[in-house]
């Protein structure tokens, strides 16, 4: 199937810190989501794209969606302890037929005191 | 968003045997989802659960292994059939809001942590 690429896999910061990870495809998306994913716990929502380019915010995360269709990023600015976890990638492929997501391989953030 | 609840949240179970996993929404959905994530991976859709139709499985994930029922419209279960150990994963559903809501914007139930010995 179509894959993600997600990247970094892992991020080790100090607190305060700005992050940026960020996903890529060869094939056009639809839509980008970003989730994150506690233990034990199932992915929950943290921001939406829809449309090419567009740049979002949900307090300290933006997201953009790339102008191509075929990245998307996502920034947290001055980290603090509850970000620790781990990041997912999301996107609906273009004309894919199928409903489902695509996820990517999941950056996990770790924050150092 | 909607309210999602999976039962039960965790089973160990043994080989051979089967375990059928509740998906219950606070809100009437059309559109159900069942995804599996291994241990330490990614998330990967097992099918599509649209109420009123067959379930639509992924390559890979076939009716016999995952059977799906979805008799309303806040309810759904995936059953794991006869087991193994490599069926050992968390399995999740999401659901889109609403009657008529975007298929991709998508929220997730807690999971159901599966381990098989």
């Amino acid at each position: 199937g179509q894959q993600l690429n997600q990247s970094p896999q892992s991020m080790f910061i100090q607190e305060g810190e700005d992050v940026s990870m960020n996903c890529t495809s060869s094939s056009i998306f639809n839509t980008w989501l970003w989730y994150k994913q506690d233990p034990g716990e199932g992915p929950v929502l943290l921001i939406a794209l829809y449309k090419a380019g567009e740049l979002t915010s949900n307090g300290r995360l933006t997201a953009q969606f790339g102008i191509t269709r075929k990245d998307s990023f996502l920034n947290i600015s001055a980290s603090i302890p509850s970000d620790v976890g781990i990041y997912f990638c999301a996107g609906q492929l273009l004309g894919g037929g199928a409903d489902g997501l695509t996820f990517g391989k999941g950056t996990h953030l770790i924050i150092q005191p | 968003s909607a309210v999602i609840s999976q039962k039960p949240s965790r089973d160990i179970c043994q080989r051979g045997t089967s375990l059928t996993i509740q998906c219950q929404v606070d809100s009437q959905v059309t559109m159900m989802f069942w995804y599996r994530q291994q241990p330490g991976q990614s998330l990967t859709l097992i099918a599509t659960a649209n109420q009123g139709s067959e379930a639509t499985y992924e390559s890979g994930f076939v009716i016999d292994k995952f059977p799906i029922s979805r008799p309303n419209l806040t309810f759904s279960t995936l059953t794991v059939s006869n087991m193994s150990p490599e069926d050992s994963s968390i399995y999740l559903c999401s659901v889109v809001p609403g009657l008529a809501g975007r298929t991709d914007t998508q929220y997730f139930g807690p999971g159901t942590r599966l381990t098989v010995l």
